[in-house]
């Protein structure tokens, strides 16, 4: 199973770009690599995904490396609504596994 | 759109009881799994299924059972429930396994 290592904790002022990155050197050639937030008191959401090219939605964009072995999560603009937990979760052998996230705060 | 519909939503248990956690999803997705949240720690996997009839482990499935007899439905059975059983606990569905994945809004369990 792919492992990843991200920050447990990052702070972000708000309407300013913010960079979450994650490493996750042991990824196979054909994991995606997915992208969810939970708000407090709620269920997981769908941020973004990847395989290897750098990907946009209204959301967020997403950075793949080249040797695939990191990714980072771009939130263009952050805003107070996006302070929650980012995982992310190369998914692999039909599981996605959530691990801890990172913890964003963001500051007003 | 109902998604991914969790039933209930709270439910205190006695230790020892038994019960089961619906979930039901109309958006035909082949792939449904079963999770498990502990105050202020990340999602753990209990169980999965890729298709009816085909089920299997995740990260921490004791004292947990599931089927899987239709694509719509996958519910999840605690048997003998015990203190360390009390979570939140979130259904997801995706189509074909690396898509989207859909959650429900959460079942609260506490066991006393």
């Amino acid at each position: 199973d792919a492992k990843t290592t991200q920050p447990n904790s990052m702070e972000s002022n708000e309407e300013e770009p913010v960079h979450l990155p994650c490493n996750h050197s042991t990824i196979s050639g054909t994991d995606y690599i997915h992208w969810y937030r939970q708000l407090p008191s709620q269920g997981p959401e769908y941020v973004i995904h990847g395989l290897t090219s750098n990907v946009n939605n209204r959301m967020a964009s997403l950075a793949i490396a080249e040797d695939r072995k990191s990714s980072t999560l771009i939130l263009h603009r952050a805003t107070l609504r996006d302070a929650a937990v980012y995982y992310c979760i190369p998914y692999t052998g039909n599981q996605f596994y959530f691990g801890t996230g990172t913890s964003l705060t963001v500051i007003p | 759109n109902a998604g991914v519909t969790q039933t209930p939503k709270f439910r205190i248990l006695k230790i020892g009881q038994s019960m089961t956690l619906q979930c039901a999803q109309d958006m035909n997705h082949n792939y449904m799994y079963w999770y498990r949240q502990d105050p202020g720690m990340g999602l753990k996997l209990i169980y999965y299924s890729v298709g009816a009839g085909i089920t299997d482990k995740g990260e921490v499935p004791n004292g947990y059972n599931v089927s899987r007899s239709t694509t719509e439905d996958f519910p999840l059975r605690l048997e003998l429930a015990a203190p360390s059983q009390t979570s939140v606990y979130f259904c997801a569905s995706s189509w074909a396994g690396i898509g989207e994945l859909f959650f429900g809004e959460g079942s609260r369990l506490t066991v006393l």
